[in-house]
């Protein structure tokens, strides 16, 4: 059964640091990897989907990378602003390609002004 | 092309009760997805849809929910006696998609259930 984890679980930083979000999944066999946004009482927003055969892909600010051998992606955010304040979820779909996904828990980030 | 749109945004209801929700994907998108998520807590999957059929139900969702998407368009979720235990946000989500594509999902707002 895939289980995807992420570090840390809720994370304070001051307004211009960058930072890095972590995920780690128990099978490798997927075909994607996706890091959603979620602000509070609201439906999740995708930013990034990095396909099985990719190693990162980058969105403005947003980079996100991909180790499928090892489990893992990273999603690094640049120049932190208070509006990058919410919750960053890490899912990974199966090998197959089609979803469902499977979600971790969550990253709830704080950037203090 | 307005989002996903789910109705309603809040629910209360007593123990005991039956609710429905509705959900309407995006117009050209041929798959919907239902998750639950509780608080602190990642979306678990519930079912989903390729136009009209369900193509799977998660072993979470028990035989008080059913859901279905008559015509391939809107898409409704009910629970039956309802239970404490069900409260929830209840989450929908659309893509455009066919096997072993890399689909976005597109997420509503959600329905936030309270079951007293």
């Amino acid at each position: 059964k895939q289980e995807v984890t992420q570090i840390p679980a809720a994370l304070s930083v001051p307004e211009g640091e960058n930072l890095v979000l972590n995920c780690s999944f128990t099978d490798s066999a997927i075909y994607n990897l996706q890091w959603f946004r979620q602000d509070p009482g609201k439906g999740l927003t995708s930013l990034l989907l990095i396909q099985s055969s990719q190693r990162e892909q980058t969105s403005g600010r947003l980079n996100a990378s991909l180790d499928k051998s090892s489990g893992r992606s990273t999603l690094y955010i640049a120049a932190s602003q208070p509006g990058d304040s919410a919750t960053y979820l890490c899912a990974v779909s199966r090998n197959s390609g089609n979803t469902p996904l499977v979600f971790g828990k969550g990253t709830r980030l704080s950037v203090i002004a | 092309d307005t989002g996903v749109s789910q109705n309603p945004r809040h629910k209360i209801t007593k123990r005991g009760q039956n609710v429905t929700f509705r959900c309407d994907p995006i117009s050209e998108h041929n798959r919907l997805y239902w998750y639950r998520q509780t608080l602190g807590q990642g979306p678990e999957f519930l079912t989903y849809f390729q136009n009209e059929a369900q193509l799977e139900k998660s072993r979470l969702l028990s035989d008080r929910f059913s859901a279905e998407r008559p015509k391939g368009s809107f898409s409704t979720l009910e629970i039956q006696r309802t239970e404490q235990g069900d409260s929830a946000m209840y989450l929908c989500a659309s893509s455009w998609g066919t096997g072993g594509t890399n689909e976005k999902l597109f997420f509503g707002s959600g329905t936030q259930l309270s079951v007293l």
